[in-house]
């Protein structure tokens, strides 16, 4: 079974700009969870969406957003970058998300450089 | 909100030595998973624990989860190179996402 993947890789915009973000998860994974994760603040959870509706948001500004298609695929897109939002994003996928408590496979990220 | 921190942030050991990080939760957890994540890497899956008081052991790893389900630690015997990297644990409240601690970087020294 492949994994959880995730493009680009490696993104680097400047200030102002907006970028969109994808994940595909496992087949058969309906729960998508992004994340994001910097040196200082450590993994911060974004959002969940299950069945293409979001189920839980953490606390980001309405910069950040997401939608999950039919196939489960997800997408985050956030608005006018800031410099803090240099990060590396993480989306990880389980069969039920958190409904079941299920193990999470995380992706292996995209690195974002907002300059 | 719900909080998890662990301790402590670093840890640095000489091959063979021992390793203990802990978790403490702000609020009763329905259960905790732990990860890994490699330096470069992304975070991965080692184990979830469920029971009250739940012990379970993974080759040299010993993970256990408190009797009031709000503190957990990943107890590692005798560390090898390979087990650097970072250390998060995760709770989990029923019905809610769940939120990583800061995590524990090991590093092993040869």
């Amino acid at each position: 079974k492949a994994g959880v993947t995730q493009t680009p890789r490696y993104l680097i915009k400047t200030r102002g700009q907006q970028v969109t973000l994808s994940c595909s998860p496992i087949s058969g994974h309906r729960s998508v969870s992004w994340y994001q994760q910097t040196p200082g603040q450590g993994l911060q959870f974004l959002f969940e969406y299950f069945s293409e509706t979001q189920r839980n948001k953490g606390n980001f500004p309405g910069r950040f957003s997401g939608r999950q298609f039919s196939n489960s695929r997800s997408e985050m897109n956030v608005s006018t970058l800031e410099l803090g939002d240099s990060a590396l994003y993480l989306c990880a996928s389980s069969l039920e998300g958190r409904e079941a408590t299920d193990t999470q496979y995380f992706g292996p990220g995209t690195r974002l450089t907002v300059l | 909100g719900q909080q998890v921190m662990q301790i402590p942030q670093y840890q640095h050991v000489q091959e063979g030595e021992d390793f203990t990080t802990y978790c403490n939760s702000s609020t009763t957890l329905s259960n905790i998973q732990w990860y890994k994540q490699r330096p470069g890497g992304h975070p991965v899956f080692l184990i979830q624990l469920v029971k009250s008081g739940e012990v379970k052991k993974q080759k040299r790893l010993t993970f256990q989860f408190g009797e009031a389900k709000k503190n957990s630690s990943l107890h590692i015997t005798a560390t090898q190179t390979t087990d650097v990297g970072t250390y998060f644990c995760a709770g989990i409240v029923y019905g809610q996402n769940f939120v990583f601690g800061p995590g524990t970087r090991l590093s092993v020294l040869p």
